[in-house]
């Protein structure tokens, strides 16, 4: 009865390898978020998706993508991940933004050697 | 934009006693306060939150209390366990926003 899935949940990549990472949902939730976070900091909002609609946080690198093809699924795409990618990927989905309750996937641990 | 300051970053509890974390806010329009526990490795989990339109609200036994007009708010945990030892992360966020705004954590260590 998961209700936020991520895959994998470990992840080995290569410097400058592009790799993608990827979160489904069964809440049926409008929104989709990612989060990176490194060393117990808190989590860091990358970006999220109001249904179609793409929000980039403005201190997002470029190198960092994301593709929602339908409200299940939403993807990661890191283009050339560099050693300071290195960390836990956490998407999350509320039913609408503002004040909703935001539930987390379990997170992808990605390793850049 | 929103800022959240979290106090303490590290408590260390014996079992049974009470654990105080605190946590400022600077948006006054910010009107919903989750708080969330992460085990290590693990997801950031949901365990209690408070909507601006109320002072206080349990669940067993944890509590949660806010201050509007200090703009502070506070997680209790009584009769602490070591199952209670993981890092707890406050948030913050308005109805006409589009994210939560994180606390910087406190590692919780609840000793046997």
């Amino acid at each position: 009865d998961a209700m936020v899935i991520q895959n994998p949940r470990y992840q080995v990549t290569q410097f400058g390898k592009p790799v993608t990472l990827s979160c489904s949902q069964t809440l049926n939730h409008n929104v989709m978020y990612w989060y990176q976070q490194k060393s117990s900091q808190a989590p860091k909002l990358l970006f999220h998706y109001y249904d179609k609609d793409f929000n980039n946080e403005a201190d997002t690198p470029d190198n960092f993508q994301s593709r929602r093809p339908n409200t299940s699924f939403c993807f990661l795409d890191i283009r050339s991940p560099g050693l300071g990618d290195a960390a836990m990927y956490l998407c999350a989905t509320s039913r609408d933004r503002g004040t909703e309750t935001q539930y987390f996937g379990p997170g992808t641990r990605l390793l850049v050697l | 934009g929103e800022n959240v300051e979290q106090h303490p970053s590290t408590l260390s509890v014996q079992e049974g006693d009470s654990a105080v974390i605190k946590c400022t806010y600077s948006d006054s329009a910010s009107n919903y306060f989750p708080w969330y526990k992460q085990e290590l490795g693990k997801r950031p989990q949901l365990i209690i939150d408070i909507r601006s339109n109320v002072g206080e609200k349990k669940d067993q036994r944890i509590a949660v209390t806010l201050n509007k007009t200090a703009k502070h708010f506070s997680l209790h945990i009584t009769e602490t366990q070591p199952e209670d030892s993981a890092v707890y992360f406050c948030a913050a966020s308005k109805a006409a926003g589009n994210k939560l705004t994180f606390g910087g954590g406190t590692r919780v260590l609840v000793k046997p």
